[in-house]
């Protein structure tokens, strides 16, 4: 069963615009990935955030996780065309050394 | 590009063929893993392996058998297999099985049409 649900499903945005997915997961995790999908490609990793920690930054990523919530959200600021992809939401669960994935979701930035 | 290479990228098989997919890496990644993926839905976990042994099978029928013949290498070989069984299979490794500070690298996956 998948751990995290995703929200929005899809979301469709302008050039330059930031968009904003969050996921939301059931279990207690060691950490929470992020990933990225092209269509018909493999994932693509991107960012990682550790139980113990609260928001991480990487270029025009930010990601907070809020434990108590079980909930995470990653923000991608000043959109491009080339982000328009899957986004996959991805837990590390405490037991059992596997990476479950949340249900994606879709971004389209429209130039 | 992807540092983990899946071959072939495509492939149709009939419900009686036997087929194998393989996947390669050269990134000194001690875990390998299988995921299949259907259209419009996430990743799941099918098989992992740590340092060439099978450490998960999550249930997966018998017709698929995966295989490790060494650190780069991973294969999945696929016999009398269902329509259903149509999905884009991914590969991916890691620097260790549990993923605490391990991201996955994955290939670009095998997109298998089975008729």
């Amino acid at each position: 069963s998948q751990q995290g649900e995703e929200d929005p499903q899809a979301l469709s945005i302008q050039e330059g615009e930031n968009a904003t997915m969050n996921c939301s997961y059931k279990t207690s995790i060691n950490n929470l990935q992020w990933y990225r999908q092209n269509s018909g490609r493999g994932l693509v990793h991107l960012i990682l955030i550790r139980s113990n920690e609260r928001e991480k930054h990487s270029g025009r990523l930010r990601v907070t996780l809020d434990t108590s919530k079980k909930s995470s959200s990653l923000l991608i600021t000043a959109s491009r065309a080339a982000d328009t992809a899957s986004y996959f939401c991805a837990g590390a669960m405490e037991y059992g050394n596997k990476l479950v994935f949340g249900a994606g979701t879709i971004l389209r930035v429209k130039s | 590009d992807t540092e983990v290479t899946q071959t072939p990228k495509h492939l149709v098989m009939g419900m009686t063929n036997k087929k194998s997919l393989k996947c390669e890496q050269h990134m000194g990644h001690r875990a390998m893993y299988w995921y299949k993926q259907k259209a419009k839905k996430p990743p799941e976990l099918m098989f992992v392996y740590s340092y060439e042994k099978l450490s998960i099978n999550e249930s997966v029928p018998s017709r698929f058998s995966p295989e490790c013949p060494n650190s780069s290498l991973l294969n999945l070989h696929l016999h009398a297999l269902q329509p259903e069984d149509s999905a884009l299979y991914l590969c991916a490794s890691s620097l260790l099985q549990g993923v605490y500070n391990s991201p996955l690298h994955f290939g670009n996956g095998t997109r298998l049409t089975v008729t």
